[in-house]
């Protein structure tokens, strides 16, 4: 069965430095979605990607964050400057349409 | 940003028997629902949907009910199996958003006793 994938599964930092996560989306699928969940917290909505261009972003989604879709497969949150509030489980999903999403396994991203 | 509620943080049945997870919603653009299921460490797992337009979909053991006018929508289980124990969440969006963003509730924690 088709699955979206995510690495690494744990990422540890320092606060100020860049990190890449990266994700593999469903192959046939044309939308593609980060969310972020902080510890003991709900499930947020980061950003929404569709046709090579964001199609949505929260406001969480400030200057310091961006996605791509560097080539036909992965697809690629950055954060440039990472803070201690930074810390979260991100979860990459992707869809065939505006209807079911499915979930990566998620990074757990650690700024120290 | 309370969109999407679910009041239970958890809730505790005994196997066999029914579980029943509820969640209520403001925004009355919202016109579809899905639940997930979540273990620790892992992503949601998509479970089933309801599009605005109906009022129950069912999946095996899965059934979902859709109050529009009281803006509530509940999972029922049945019967609750041991491996149901999990963390539920609902969600809601409007698929004529160009976005297609999902709003989650805070989840349900479910344990289901031998």
């Amino acid at each position: 069965e088709p699955e979206v994938t995510q690495t690494p599964s744990h990422q540890v930092t320092q606060m100020g430095q860049e990190v890449i996560l990266r994700c593999v989306p469903i192959s046939n699928h044309l939308y593609f979605y980060w969310y972020r969940q902080i510890l003991g917290q709900k499930v947020e909505f980061l950003v929404s990607f569709y046709n090579n261009e964001i199609s949505e972003k929260s406001e969480i989604f400030d200057d310091q964050f961006s996605v791509e879709r560097p080539d036909g497969s992965n697809f690629t949150l950055k954060i440039r400057s990472t803070k201690l509030e930074d810390s979260a489980m991100y979860f990459c999903a992707s869809s065939e349409a505006v209807a079911v999403e499915f979930f990566g396994p998620g990074t757990r991203l650690t700024v120290l | 940003d309370q969109q999407v509620k679910q009041n239970s943080p958890s809730l505790s049945v005994q196997e066999g028997r029914i579980s029943i997870l509820n969640c209520d919603y403001t925004n009355s653009m919202f016109d579809y629902f899905l639940w997930y299921k979540k273990y620790p460490a892992e992503g949601p797992t998509f479970l089933i949907s309801i599009s605005s337009i109906k009022d129950k979909n069912e999946d095996g053991r899965f059934t979902v009910f859709l109050n529009k006018s009281a803006k509530h929508l509940s999972l029922h289980i049945v019967p609750s199996q041991p491996g149901d124990s999990a963390v539920y969440f609902c969600a809601a969006s409007r698929r004529g958003s160009q976005g297609g963003k999902l709003i989650f509730g805070q989840g349900t924690e479910l344990s289901v006793k031998p």
